[in-house]
C-alpha cells in the first residue's frame, strides 16, 4: 500500500513564525500535492509538483512556497505564518496522469496563534 | 471548466439503511471518476474508482456506477453502518498530472 507522512498531526505556531510542514512518499510517485481544508470551503490545492525540483502553483498560494529536493519529498513553507493560515492541510502523492487516483496522508492541524 | 457537484449534506440516515450521494460532473472527455472518504481527524481515503464509461468501482459494500448518458457517479450502499459516518468526497482530474477537482464533500451521520 501507498504510505504518505506526514511530519506533524498537530502543531501550534504564533504569527510570524517561519513553518515548515514536511510530507514523505514511499511510492516512487511523480507528482505531489499540498491541500489545505477548511470548513464550508472543501479541499483548496496551495501547490504540486510533478518532478523533482518543479513546482506549479495551485488555486491559494499566496503566503506559501514550497521544495522538493527529493522525488520523495515535498515540504510547504510559511515564511511568515498569519492566523488566516490555521487550517488542516493535506498532503497528497500520485503516478500517472489520471487514472491513478491521489493518496493522502494524515493530515496537519496548524493552530497560527 | 471541468467540475463535479454533489449533494449537501449532512445526510442522516438509521444502521442498515440504504444510502444514495448523488455526484454529477461536467468535464470534456471521460476521465475518470473516485470517491474518496475522510473519517473524523484524518485525511482523504481512495473509497473506489472507476477509469471508463459503465464501470462500477466498488469497495467495503459501497458501489458508484460510472454513467455517461446522466454524467453522474453516484455513490450507494445497501446497508449503513455507525463506522460509515463520514465525509465523501467525490472528484475527477483536471489535467496531465492527475491534479483533482474535488466536490464540496457530503458528510454522513449514522445512528444506531
Amino acid at each position: 500500500d501507498v504510505k504518505v507522512t506526514q511530519s506533524s498531526r498537530y502543531l501550534v505556531k504564533r504569527t510570524g513564525e517561519k513553518v515548515f510542514l514536511e510530507c514523505v512518499q514511499d511510492m516512487d510517485h511523480e507528482n505531489m500535492f499540498w491541500y489545505r481544508q477548511d470548513p464550508g470551503l472543501g479541499l483548496r490545492l496551495i501547490y504540486f509538483s510533478y518532478d523533482v525540483k518543479m513546482k506549479e502553483k495551485g488555486d491559494i498560494p499566496e503566503g506559501y512556497s514550497v521544495s522538493r529536493e527529493k522525488k520523495e519529498r515535498f515540504s510547504l513553507i510559511l515564511e511568515s505564518a498569519s492566523t488566516n493560515q490555521t487550517s488542516m492541510y493535506l498532503c497528497a502523492s500520485s503516478a500517472g496522469t489520471g487514472g491513478s487516483g491521489q493518496f493522502f496522508g494524515p493530515g496537519t492541524r496548524l493552530t497560527v496563534l | 471548466g471541468d467540475s463535479v457537484t454533489q449533494m449537501e449534506g449532512p445526510v442522516t440516515l438509521s444502521e442498515e439503511a440504504f444510502l444514495t450521494i448523488n455526484c454529477t460532473y461536467t468535464a470534456t472527455g471521460y476521465p475518470s471518476l473516485f470517491w474518496y472518504v475522510q473519517y473524523p481527524g484524518e485525511g482523504l481515503q481512495l473509497l473506489l474508482k472507476a477509469t471508463k464509461a459503465d464501470d462500477k468501482g466498488s469497495n467495503k459494500g459501497f458501489e458508484a456506477t460510472y454513467r455517461k448518458e446522466t454524467t453522474s457517479f453516484h455513490l450507494e450502499k445497501g446497508s449503513v453502518q455507525v463506522s460509515d459516518s463520514a465525509v465523501y468526497f467525490c472528484a475527477l482530474p483536471l489535467d496531465g498530472y492527475s491534479t483533482l477537482t474535488f466536490g464540496k464533500g457530503t458528510m454522513l451521520l449514522v445512528s444506531p
